[in-house]
C-alpha cells in the first residue's frame, strides 16, 4: 500500500540552529500539504502544494519558515532560526488534486521537533 | 466563531458500549467531511468521509451527516479498547478551497 514517507522522525535541536524536513507523497499525487500540530490541538496548514507551485502559504511564518517541492515531487520544509514555540509534530499529507476541498488527505508518520 | 468545533474530551465510554462524538462546523455550503483517528504520538489516520446527507456506515463506524443543522457526527458500536484516541473532524470549505480540522475529541474505552 502506497504511503507518504517522511524523514527524520524525530529530531531535536537547540534554539536559533536550522532544521530541516523532507518528505515524499504517495506517487501521482498532485497536492502537498505541511502541517505543524501542537500538543493537544488539530493540524494547522502551513503550506500547500500542487505541483511545484504554492497554493496557500498563508499561515506559514515566512521570517523563519521556508519551504519548496521544486520538481513537483517530493518537498523540503526548513525552519531557521529554530525557536522554542517551534516544538510540535510536522505532519505532510498529500492528496490527488482532484479537489482541494473534497479530496481525502492521507498522512505521513510525521516529524516529532524538540527545541531547547 | 471556530470554523470546525468539538468537544476536546475526554469523553469515556465502557467496553462493548456505543461511542458518540460529534463536530459542527460554520461554512453552511461545505461539501466533504472526514473523521481521523489519532493515537497518541501518530499521525492522522483516515477513518471515514462523507459527502451527503444521512449515515454511511462502514464495519462499526457509522458517520451521520446533518448539513442543515451544519453538524456531523461518528458512532463506533461495541467500543473497544484500541479505538481509545483522539478523533479528529475535518471539514472541507469550498469558499476557502482548503480542509479545516477540528482540534479533536479525546476518546477512553474503559475495560
Amino acid at each position: 500500500e502506497a504511503e507518504v514517507a517522511q524523514s527524520p522522525r524525530y529530531k531535536i535541536t537547540e534554539k536559533s540552529q536550522a532544521v530541516a524536513f523532507w518528505c515524499d507523497p504517495i506517487s501521482g499525487h498532485a497536492t502537498l500539504y505541511w502541517y505543524r500540530q501542537i500538543l493537544g490541538q488539530g493540524p494547522e496548514l502551513l503550506v500547500q502544494f500542487q505541483d511545484e507551485s504554492v497554493v496557500d502559504d498563508s499561515q506559514l511564518p515566512k521570517d523563519r519558515f521556508s519551504a519548496e517541492r521544486l520538481k513537483g515531487v517530493d518537498s523540503t520544509l526548513k525552519i531557521q532560526p529554530a525557536e522554542l514555540g517551534d516544538s510540535a509534530m510536522y505532519l505532510c499529507a498529500s492528496s490527488t488534486g482532484t479537489s482541494f476541498h473534497t479530496d481525502t488527505q492521507y498522512f505521513g508518520p510525521g516529524t516529532r521537533l524538540t527545541v531547547l | 466563531q471556530k470554523e470546525v468545533e468539538q468537544n476536546s474530551g475526554p469523553l469515556s465510554v465502557p467496553e462493548g458500549a456505543i461511542a458518540s462524538l460529534n463536530c459542527t462546523y460554520s461554512d453552511r455550503v461545505s461539501q466533504s467531511f472526514f473523521w481521523y483517528r489519532q493515537y497518541s504520538g501518530k499521525s492522522p489516520e483516515l477513518i471515514m468521509s462523507i459527502y451527503s446527507n444521512g449515515d454511511k456506515e462502514d464495519g462499526r463506524f457509522t458517520a451521520q451527516l446533518n448539513k442543515a443543522s451544519q453538524y456531523v457526527s461518528l458512532l463506533i458500536r461495541d467500543s473497544q479498547p484500541s479505538d481509545s484516541a483522539t478523533y479528529l473532524c475535518a471539514v472541507g470549505y469550498s469558499s476557502a478551497s482548503k480542509i479545516i480540522f477540528g482540534s479533536g475529541t479525546r476518546l477512553s474505552i474503559r475495560p
